[in-house]
């Protein structure tokens, strides 16, 4: 696509829930990250895809959030049962190259905000 | 470890003010170094980076920013503030050269107001 596609834009969900947050990256982007915001700081890594292999898993806060990539193109995060710090904005980016290339621009979509109640 | 630290959460400036946003950062390898912009309900957005050679980079939107290893600094400066440069903006470091992912390391963000 055009550029990067999360969805939903909005969720709120009732803590012990599940949510599953989509990406969609820029066609042939080889690399595809995960970050956390929360209010008011700067976006934390969470994970990050070089086409569909997952080199690292550092910056998940739990095993409750998981990440898959399985054709290397589409991404999704899932978070089992929520819980109300899990409230922050998601934002998915993706890089040209690979990871190991040259210092490529990330580019971000818009984010997911995820609400806990 | 590389790290970033934006100094003041809000800056607030007059319309035609120069705009001076503080970075400095950590990293124990030659730096990458990134200025993103945050508009409301938008994504970030790359407004310059440094990588190598020339150590004033120039960005969209007349911003710049000075890369100065002897001060671990990378601030972002814009002449005359408009209105429209009300945002959001991050600095970030590459961990490339260490762990070498191309992941960010962002700074908590400083927050633009741009009084008419």
């Amino acid at each position: 696509g055009a550029g990067v596609s999360q969805s939903p834009r909005y969720k709120v969900t009732k803590r012990g829930q599940d949510v599953t947050l989509r990406c969609d990256p820029i066609s042939s982007h080889a690399t595809l990250y995960w970050y956390q915001q929360a209010l008011g700081q700067g976006p934390e890594f969470l994970t990050y895809f070089n086409y569909e292999a997952q080199p690292d898993k550092s910056g998940l806060p739990s095993d409750r959030f998981s990440a898959e990539r399985p054709e290397g193109s589409i991404s999704t995060l899932t978070i089992q049962r929520t819980e109300q710090r899990d409230s922050a904005m998601y934002r998915c980016a993706s890089s040209l190259d690979p990871a190991g290339g040259s210092a490529g621009e990330l580019f971000f979509g818009e984010g997911s905000r995820l609400t806990v109640l | 470890a590389q790290s970033v630290t934006q100094l003041g959460s809000h800056v607030s400036v007059s319309e035609g003010a120069l705009v001076l946003l503080r970075c400095n950062y950590s990293s124990s390898v030659p730096p990458y170094l990134f200025w993103y912009v945050q508009y409301p309900n938008q994504g970030l957005q790359l407004l310059l980076k440094y990588t190598t050679g020339a150590t004033l980079v120039k960005g969209i939107n007349g911003f710049e920013a000075e890369f100065k290893k002897s001060e671990t600094s990378f601030h972002l400066t814009k002449p005359s503030a408009h209105m429209s440069d009300a945002a959001e903006y991050f600095c970030a470091v590459s961990d490339k050269g260490s762990s070498n992912t191309g992941k960010l390391i962002f700074g908590q963000g400083t927050t633009l107001q741009v009084k008419p």
